[in-house]
């Protein structure tokens, strides 16, 4: 079966223009994350979903970021009015069961986002 | 808070010889731990985990990984390194405190891989 898939895989944005990506988890995949990677570093979490609710949003660097996956599936993490520093991969990552160290997560290809 | 360490940002090995990669966390009780490996445009892939039990884990590709709770270390070993595990690996750790840590990830800065001929 497919795996996760995310889309656009590049996208490159000018200051201040609001962007949208998009994750197609693994169906049936009742937990979804959200990771930020910058150049350099290691994912950081973003957010969390267990179907349809966002039970963790610590990660969200500002209240430009919003996450939302209104059916239980797909997710959207939109960034409003970007900034350089928001450049980075983002990735998503589903795993089968509810959220939980045990339950292995698979990961998207990510998208890289750029704003000059 | 907890934290991942890897002191090693590049590493380079030629193929055939071994590997270890370091890895140590910052955390008041043994969390789940993790070891993923990112290769250029593909997703992070999960080598191999540690929750209880054996302190030595095997993993896919050859990789096996030793829990050191003396050391809050947790190393990925390999005996004989191949060109294609050229890519970058990260220590990733869970809190281990149930349903309420949802399972995030709090990964390392990576080590970067490189295999010489």
């Amino acid at each position: 079966g497919a795996g996760v898939s995310q889309s656009p895989r590049y996208k490159v944005a000018k200051r201040g223009q609001d962007v949208a990506l998009r994750c197609d988890p693994i169906s049936g995949h009742v937990s979804l994350f959200w990771y930020q990677q910058a150049l350099g570093q290691g994912p950081e979490f973003l957010t969390y979903f267990q179907n349809e609710a966002q039970l963790d949003k610590s990660g969200l660097p500002s209240d430009r970021f919003f996450a939302e996956r209104p059916e239980g599936s797909v997710s959207t993490l939109k960034i409003q009015r970007t900034q350089q520093e928001d450049s980075a991969v983002y990735l998503c990552a589903s795993s089968l069961a509810e959220g939980g160290a045990y339950n292995e997560q698979f990961f998207g290809p990510g998208t890289r986002l750029t704003v000059l | 808070a907890q934290s991942v360490t890897q002191p090693d940002i590049h590493i380079t090995v030629s193929e055939g010889a071994s590997l270890e990669l370091r890895c140590n966390y910052s955390y008041g009780a043994t969390p789940y731990l993790f070891w993923y490996v990112q290769s250029p445009g593909q997703g992070l892939q999960l080598l191999l985990k540690y929750f209880s039990g054996d302190t030595l884990v095997q993993g896919i590709k050859g990789f096996e990984a030793e829990f050191k709770r003396s050391q809050s270390s947790f190393n990925l070993r390999k005996p004989s390194v191949h060109w294609s595990d050229a890519a970058e690996y990260f220590c990733a750790v869970v809190q281990n405190r149930g349903g309420t840590s949802y399972g995030k990830l709090t990964f390392g800065q990576g080590t970067i891989l490189t295999v010489h001929p």
